[in-house]
């Protein structure tokens, strides 16, 4: 089916490396894309095309793939990373657009 | 700067239907697809809808498909979300957003590289 799985909810401590996951079968034809999204605010994209970051955001993010679970690194979490982090791709046979349910980051 | 604002969002009665609408700039808007993602209060994510920059296909989820239109006029740069019948459930914040994708080697990606402030819907009697 087409969906995206996320854990609920992790925690890092501060300044420390964290890994969120996302498993689904559009993952096996699509890389995933990453969003950050803070309380109020849009999301915002963090990492598409496997790895690539848009202008702006830190190098502290990288993104990975294999078979059908993608992950994004935080590698020195900051406080200000404390959010909610969605993966979305793209289901390739009905072109529907997928979002996994979201992981929200805790920073100790 | 690229740049996507969002309008229309308001109170409706169940039923009842809204026109969203999404201004462009700074972006060859018609170069692009573009979609609508919502969230509902306390939610996740939520794709609505997408549209090629051409506007010749055009994609809906279950949950809206025979109920919104998503349209677009490149010469305006602006993009619409048409809701009618719309229910409780719709109630959520609407966001457009501008696609990115392609293909790296043999896997394709889809992003959503730009996104607007959001504009809310709240389906209420």
């Amino acid at each position: 089916s087409a969906e995206l799985t996320q854990d609920p909810a992790v925690s890092v401590a501060l300044g420390q490396t964290v890994r969120i996951t996302c498993q689904g079968d559009s993952l096996r034809n699509y890389y995933a894309s990453w969003y950050r999204q803070k309380p109020g605010q849009a999301p915002m994209l963090l990492i598409y095309a496997k790895n690539n970051r848009p202008s702006g955001i830190p190098d502290r993010f990288s993104g990975s793939s294999s078979g059908n679970t993608a992950s994004l690194t935080i590698t020195g979490a900051q406080a200000e990373d404390e959010a909610d982090y969605y993966c979305n791709s793209r289901d390739r046979s009905t072109n529907r657009v997928i979002f996994g349910g979201g992981t929200k980051l805790t920073v100790l | 700067e690229v740049q996507l604002v969002e309008s229309g969002g308001g109170l409706v009665q169940p039923g009842g239907s809204l026109r969203l609408s999404c201004a462009a700039s700074g972006f060859t808007f018609s170069t692009y697809d573009m979609s609508w993602v919502r969230q509902a209060p306390g939610k996740g994510l939520a794709w609505v809808s997408s549209i090629s920059g051409s506007g010749t296909n055009r994609f809906y989820a279950d949950s809206v498909k025979g109920r919104f239109t998503i349209s677009r006029d490149n010469s305006k740069n602006t993009l619409y979300l048409q809701m009618n019948s719309l229910r409780a459930e719709d109630t959520a914040i609407y966001y457009c957003a501008k696609v990115s994708s392609g293909v790296v080697i043999v896997y394709y990606y889809h992003a959503l590289d730009v996104w607007g402030q959001g504009t809310t819907v709240t389906v209420s009697s």
